[in-house]
């Protein structure tokens, strides 16, 4: 059974600094992974969606990589904003179906 | 803009009185799955329809029901809802099949209440 774990739970960092949010997973037979944002009490909002067969995705001040055969992910947001502040949840889809299996999340404030 | 709409956004019901929540989308999608989320905890996968095909988790209480009467529409029903079914809803949709991206686009979820 996959097992996703992002740490730590929560973090803060002063504005400007870089973020760097860490996902790692235990079976590596990946089809792809997803980075996504939720504010408290919404849906979840899709950051970036890494391929199996790739090695990073950009968008924007957000960088994604991706290291399937050591189970890691980072995603890392340039000069972190206040309105960064939200969780970060990291999911992968298992090859040969269609079920996310999600970290619990890395909860971020960004100080101003 | 294509999107995934969840209604209500907010759902209050007394213990053990039925309750439907309703996901629609305008993405075209094939795949719609329903999640239920506890607080500080991660999405739990209850089931998903990949076209008309209806897909259950293992663990997830006969006590939740859904149907899909064609794409664009979703209900999950809870027939008879408890103190612990309190959570926030999510429904999410993707393009199945091995060829396309199979991102997973969220809506914006419905809090349950049980009182």
């Amino acid at each position: 059974k996959q097992e996703v774990t992002q740490i730590p739970a929560a973090l803060s960092v002063p504005e400007g600094e870089n973020l760097v949010l860490n996902c790692s997973f235990t079976d590596s037979a990946i089809y792809n992974l997803q980075w996504f944002r939720q504010d408290p009490g919404k849906g979840l909002t899709s950051l970036l969606l890494i391929q199996s067969s790739q090695r990073e995705q950009t968008s924007g001040r957000l960088n994604a990589s991706l290291d399937k055969s050591s189970g890691r992910s980072t995603l890392y947001i340039a000069a972190s904003q206040p309105g960064d502040s939200a969780t970060y949840l990291c999911a992968v889809r298992p090859d040969g179906n269609n079920r996310l299996a999600f970290g619990k999340g890395n909860q971020v404030v960004v100080i101003p | 803009d294509a999107m995934v709409i969840q209604n209500p956004r907010y759902q209050v019901t007394q213990f053990g009185k039925p309750v439907t929540l309703s996901c629609s989308q305008t993405l075209n999608h094939n795949v719609m799955y329903w999640y239920q989320q506890k607080s500080s905890q991660a999405p739990k996968l209850l089931f998903h329809y990949y076209d008309k095909d209806f897909n259950n988790e293992a663990d997830t209480p006969d006590n939740f029901q859904s149907r899909r009467p064609n794409t664009s529409f979703c209900f999950l029903d809870i027939r008879s809802p408890g103190l612990g079914d309190a959570a926030m809803y999510l429904c999410a949709t993707s393009r199945g099949g091995l060829a396309g991206l199979n991102e997973q686009f969220f809506g914006p979820g419905t809090r349950l209440t049980v009182l």
